[in-house]
């Protein structure tokens, strides 16, 4: 199946800085969402992106698809952004097949 | 309020017990999963219906035991559980983007 690696694992910030997660797959996809996790558990979707540029108040995000990456970019970070950060890519040809998740960026923000 | 409904969002049990996690959306999609989330570890997949009919299970154990009457409505039926299934159970439905529910935070005693 499709392998799904996210970097860094772990990400630490101070409040106000800039940050890139990355999401790296190992086959074609036609599907690909970022995720924020919150603390008590909640998933939250920030991006529906297989291929092209979207951007989102702070929040911004690239998926190249010829070369099999995505970027998410945090502009300005606040305490709020912490959190768990999850891409998710779907390689069927359907819009009901499963998602293959990686295993996350953990990022802190400190006031 | 993501359109996707879990009901209940916190559940402790004990091993000899039998519960159900409800999982309702209000999307329109025909694709519904359950997911698993234990402490400090990516999400794992389940189960996946598509139309009400499962496609996916991910050599899930008997003691859970996933319904879907409906594309609107999934359950997932729980009996002699183990502590170590103590989780996050999520939710998802999926039309192209996929949605998750708030989840159902497990407790088996």
């Amino acid at each position: 199946g499709i392998q799904v690696e996210q970097s860094p694992p772990d990400l630490i910030l101070q409040e106000g800085a800039n940050s890139t997660l990355r999401c790296n797959f190992s086959d074609s996809v036609n599907n690909l969402q970022w995720f924020h996790q919150n603390p008590w558990g909640q998933l939250i979707n920030l991006f529906y992106i297989p291929s092209g540029t979207k951007q989102n108040g702070r929040l911004s995000a690239t998926t190249v698809a010829t070369e099999r990456y995505s970027l998410l970019y945090i502009s300005s970070s606040q305490t709020t952004d912490s959190g768990v950060y999850f891409c998710a890519v779907n390689a069927g040809g359907t819009s009901y097949g499963k998602l293959t998740f990686g295993q996350g960026t953990i990022l802190t923000v400190h006031p | 309020e993501t359109g996707v409904t879990q009901t209940p969002r916190h559940l402790v049990m004990g091993m000899t017990n039998k519960k159900s996690l409800k999982c309702e959306q209000h999307l329109g999609h025909n694709a519904m999963y359950w997911y698993k989330q234990s402490a400090k570890k990516p999400l794992e997949l389940m189960f996946v219906y598509n139309f009400k009919e499962q496609t996916e299970n991910n050599s899930v154990p008997s003691r859970f035991s996933p319904e879907c009457p409906n594309s609107s409505h999934l359950f997932l039926h729980l009996h002699t559980l183990q502590p170590e299934d103590s989780a996050l159970y999520l939710c998802a439905s999926r039309s192209g983007e996929l949605f998750f529910g708030e989840g159902s935070r497990l407790t088996v005693l």
